[in-house]
């Protein structure tokens, strides 16, 4: 399977409680997003890297949330303290270098359930 | 600000008939791109169509066709003979100069056998 996958498919955690979610894009891809997407909704971007850089980060991401892509291969997603709010399905994408009107590849997702 | 709206939240049809998403998008930018994906059950979002500002032409591909007017900032999608493997939840999204893939809520299509 070449295409971006992501690690677990689901967490449930209680509330206050850290978790990091793994995200492995296509392979030759420079770019990689992180969305997140809650019941009814569509996705909305939280972060993403060039390579290793993190260049945008949007407001949605709060400072309890940090995204890592260290050798600008996979990335993680870590949410510290989490709330219940947090609840929802992270999804990670990933494109060839380019600009934003790229078309993107994306995973199954992380379904996080905060209790 | 930009803004995608996917008035119609959930949709039903009968298997074989056609049927039209709609997509009403709001920018002040004009240089933009348009998309549509599916998400099925699985989860995974999948790529249909990228279109940018400037190409108003219509496409075509299999049973999808797409229809892009500037003049009413609509960017609809319409799967004729729809089959059962056509159930999923679709959405359209704008890119700007100044921002990454904005979606819109998505429209859930289940097409009954």
């Amino acid at each position: 399977d070449t295409g971006v996958s992501q690690d677990p498919r689901h967490k449930i955690t209680k509330r206050g409680q850290n978790v990091t979610f793994r995200c492995d894009p296509i392979s030759e891809h420079n770019r990689l997003y992180w969305y997140r997407q809650t019941l009814g909704q569509g996705p909305e971007f939280l972060t993403y890297f060039q390579n290793e850089a993190q260049l945008e980060k949007s407001r949605l991401l709060s400072d309890r949330f940090s995204a890592e892509r260290p050798k600008g291969s996979f990335s993680t997603l870590e949410i510290q303290r989490t709330e219940q709010g947090d609840s929802a399905m992270y999804l990670c994408a990933s494109s060839l270098s380019g600009g934003r009107n790229e078309k993107l590849f994306f995973g199954s997702g992380t379904q996080l359930s905060v209790l | 600000a930009q803004k995608v709206t996917q008035a119609q939240t959930e949709i039903s049809v009968v298997e074989k008939e056609d049927v039209t998403l709609d997509c009403v998008y709001e920018t002040r930018d004009t240089t933009y791109y348009l998309f549509w994906y599916k998400q099925p059950p699985s989860g995974e979002l999948v790529f249909l169509i990228r279109r940018n500002s400037f190409d108003e032409q219509n496409e075509i591909s299999g049973r999808y066709s797409w229809n892009f007017q500037k003049s009413t900032s609509s960017f609809n999608f319409t799967i004729t003979a729809s089959q059962v493997v056509d159930s999923a939840v679709y959405f359209c999204a704008l890119v700007t100069g100044a921002n990454n893939l904005f979606f819109g809520t998505g429209t859930r299509l289940t097409v009954i056998p």
